[in-house]
């Protein structure tokens, strides 16, 4: 069975600080996807990675892949109130069409 | 503008009631998806299908049933066999390409289920 580990789970950061939020997974897979989750609504694509060593970045969002490692990351840089959210890592496999959910990372930024 | 419709927004179950929620795409996509999410949680695959007239249990199926008799439409029916169903709902569906053209899933708006 495949797993997706986020962590941490809940982070409460200050305005204008950087941190990271990590998503491990336990199979091989070279896709990797990153979704946002305002409260009480639907999941918004924020990142498609497709490759080993893939990077994009959107704002003050980077999210990286390294595939060897099975390892994601997802950096937040000079955070700011309206990145508060809940953020999902999510991997599919090779032999199909199902995704794989982490367990969210909840992100509230203080003023 | 091409989307997925979850509806309705909010529904009621009573005891030994079954209540379906529907689910339509006009993103022509082949794969359709129900996640069940509870509060602070993750999302956790209730049924998945990838082609008309063909669908595959996921890890939470008890209780639930689906058809996919078109397209565009994957609805989900909850049964009274489904004892503990409160939950926020969302549908969403892909493209089956893979390699660079692998696009992320889409998501409807969500159905709130609460029992009555």
């Amino acid at each position: 069975e495949l797993k997706v580990e986020q962590n941490p789970l809940f982070l409460s950061m200050q305005e204008g600080k950087n941190y990271t939020i990590y998503c491990n997974y336990s199979t091989t897979s070279d896709r990797l996807y990153w979704y946002r989750q305002d409260p009480g609504k639907s999941l918004e694509s924020l990142f498609v990675l497709l490759s080993n060593g893939a990077v994009k970045q959107e704002g003050r969002l980077m999210a990286s892949l390294d595939t060897k490692a099975r390892l994601s990351t997802l950096h937040i840089t000079a955070a700011v109130h309206d990145l508060s959210a809940t953020y999902f890592c999510a991997v599919d496999i090779f032999t199909g069409n199902q995704f794989y959910f982490g367990t969210g990372t909840s992100l509230t930024v203080i003023p | 503008d091409g989307g997925i419709t979850q509806s309705p927004k909010y529904l009621f179950r009573k005891e030994g009631q079954n209540v379906t929620l529907s689910c339509e795409q006009n993103l022509n996509h082949d794969a359709m998806y129900w996640y069940r999410q509870d509060p602070g949680q993750g999302l956790r695959l209730i049924y998945y299908s990838q082609i008309v007239n063909d669908f595959q249990k996921g890890d939470i199926a008890e209780g639930y049933s689906v058809s996919r008799e078109k397209k565009e439409s994957f609805p989900l029916t909850v049964t009274s066999a489904q004892k503990n169903p409160t939950a926020f709902y969302l549908c969403a569906s892909s493209t089956t390409l893979l390699g660079q053209g692998r696009q992320p899933q889409h998501f409807g708006d969500g159905t709130r289920l609460s029992i009555l």
